[in-house]
């Protein structure tokens, strides 16, 4: 079962912010929130993670909400380059590690 | 450079044919993955391993096995392909305590079973 929802599309105007919501109402305490991105079919690309604490890096910020129900992933200048699809993924422990879970994703649309 | 390599990058093959997925790292990373992405249900986690001589079962391991006997490799194998494993393949690494940090992917593997 997937433990992340995420809208299907989104659309954002190119040097606008773009902000991708996630809901993950089941997590544990001790589970990231990942996000990924994957453009066409190439392998996908980190982009941030954390556990509760804001986060940011050169690409992105992370918001997780205070109950860790729910984070926002925000690009704060989005170029026609972010157009992709964005996933937000949680680390579940298996009997052997982590698993990992994909959601559905995002597909962000930069336009012109 | 950094990376994960998978061959070979696209494969058409037959029914019932044997086949091995190789994927190699150079980063001498703990945790490795494998993963499968098909339209309408996305990337879908088959094995993954914490360490040589150890993996796991992710969501979708039905027709396909694992071995990490190098910590550099993770072959995938196929020992009876069928029409439904027709999909893009991905491998992933990554370092730190149980796998927690950034996975690099590989660049896919692209597999036709007919």
């Amino acid at each position: 079962d997937a433990k992340t929802t995420q809208p299907p599309s989104m659309d954002c105007a190119e040097g606008r912010a773009a902000n991708l919501p996630c809901n993950h109402s089941t997590i544990s305490g001790n589970e990231y929130v990942y996000w990924y991105r994957q453009i066409h079919s190439q392998g996908p690309q980190y982009i941030i993670h954390g556990l509760k604490n804001n986060e940011t890096n050169e690409m992105a910020s992370l918001i997780i909400t205070e109950d860790r129900k729910s984070s926002t992933l925000i690009l704060p200048h989005a170029t026609l380059r972010d157009t992709a699809v964005y996933y937000c993924i949680v680390r579940v422990a298996g009997t052997g590690g982590f698993k990992t879970i994909f959601g559905a994703g995002t597909r962000l649309f930069v336009k012109a | 450079e950094a990376q994960v390599t998978q061959n070979p990058r696209y494969l058409i093959t037959v029914t019932g044919k044997k086949l091995t997925v190789t994927c190699s790292q150079n980063m001498n990373h703990e945790y490795m993955s494998w993963y499968r992405q098909d339209p309408g249900l996305g990337l879908r986690q088959i094995y993954y391993s914490m360490n040589v001589e150890v993996t796991d079962k992710g969501d979708v391991p039905e027709g396909y096995k694992v071995s990490r006997k190098e910590k550099r490799n993770f072959p995938l194998i196929l020992e009876s392909p069928s029409p439904n494993q027709t999909s893009l393949y991905f491998c992933a690494s990554s370092s730190g305590l149980a796998g927690l940090y950034e996975q690099y992917f590989g660049p896919g593997t692209r597999l036709t079973v007919t």
